[in-house]
């Protein structure tokens, strides 16, 4: 149980267009999601909290303009990264915390892999 | 700036050996948690250890607390290459809602 999907599993686009990810909970509905992104051999940053039928909270430093969150359901979040450039080349992944869940509970996605060429 | 450090950022070891890994923090936390990576791949959540905890075992790995230095460690014990991958705590602060993980150690076992 608690399995989080992305898609798409990776992704090469061209700049200045825009690319969207998707995260969904597929046994388990998520109030709270979370995403993140990796450059090469560091540690995940927090990017924004998406939260299902309202704004997404972004961490500071963090464009809200150009990663578009929209949680229009339970069980689905998605990251737009818009008129994307080759410095937004990164691994994007996102969790899920279950409705009702404790603070400290959430599931990962295995990721999404952006190459802006 | 990010609440977790850790060390070292990288090891390499021999299979049948014991691993230590080392988090500290910065903030008083609700609960510490450690996950493995795969070279490019999502997260794999390992064991969580709450703040009144001190010691936590899961299979071969070891887990301990100190509230009081901030920090903690991972051990995983009789290391096989299959256990090589990136490792990193997470913490929860006191009413954030939210983790935030540590640089990572990038740990190598040789067969």
């Amino acid at each position: 149980g608690a399995v989080v999907s992305q898609h798409p599993s990776w992704v090469i686009c061209k700049s200045g267009t825009s690319v969207k990810i998707e995260c969904r909970s597929l046994d388990f509905q998520a109030t709270t999601m979370f995403w993140y992104r990796q450059f090469p051999k560091q540690s995940l940053m927090l990017m924004a909290t998406s939260n299902e039928g309202s704004k997404a909270t972004y961490e500071q430093g963090v464009e809200k303009d150009k990663f578009l969150i929209n949680h229009a359901s339970l069980t689905l979040s998605t990251l737009t990264v818009t008129s994307a450039h080759p410095e937004d080349s990164s691994f994007y992944i996102c969790s899920a915390r279950p409705t009702g869940g404790i603070s400290y509970e959430q599931y990962f996605g295995p990721g999404t892999r952006l190459t802006v060429t | 700036s990010q609440q977790g450090e850790e060390d070292p950022q990288a090891l390499s070891i021999q299979e049948g050996e014991n691993a230590t890994m080392n988090c500290s923090y910065k903030t008083s936390i609700n609960n510490l948690q450690w996950y493995r990576q795969n070279s490019g791949r999502g997260l794999v959540h390992l064991i969580l250890i709450r703040s009144n905890e001190r010691e936590k075992h899961s299979g071969r790995l070891r887990v301990t607390l100190d509230t009081s230095k901030k920090s903690s460690s991972l051990l995983i014990t009789a290391s096989r290459a299959a256990d090589t991958a990136s490792y990193f705590c997470a913490t929860d602060p006191l009413l954030a809602g939210k983790s935030t993980f540590g640089d990572g150690t990038t740990l190598t076992v040789k067969p």
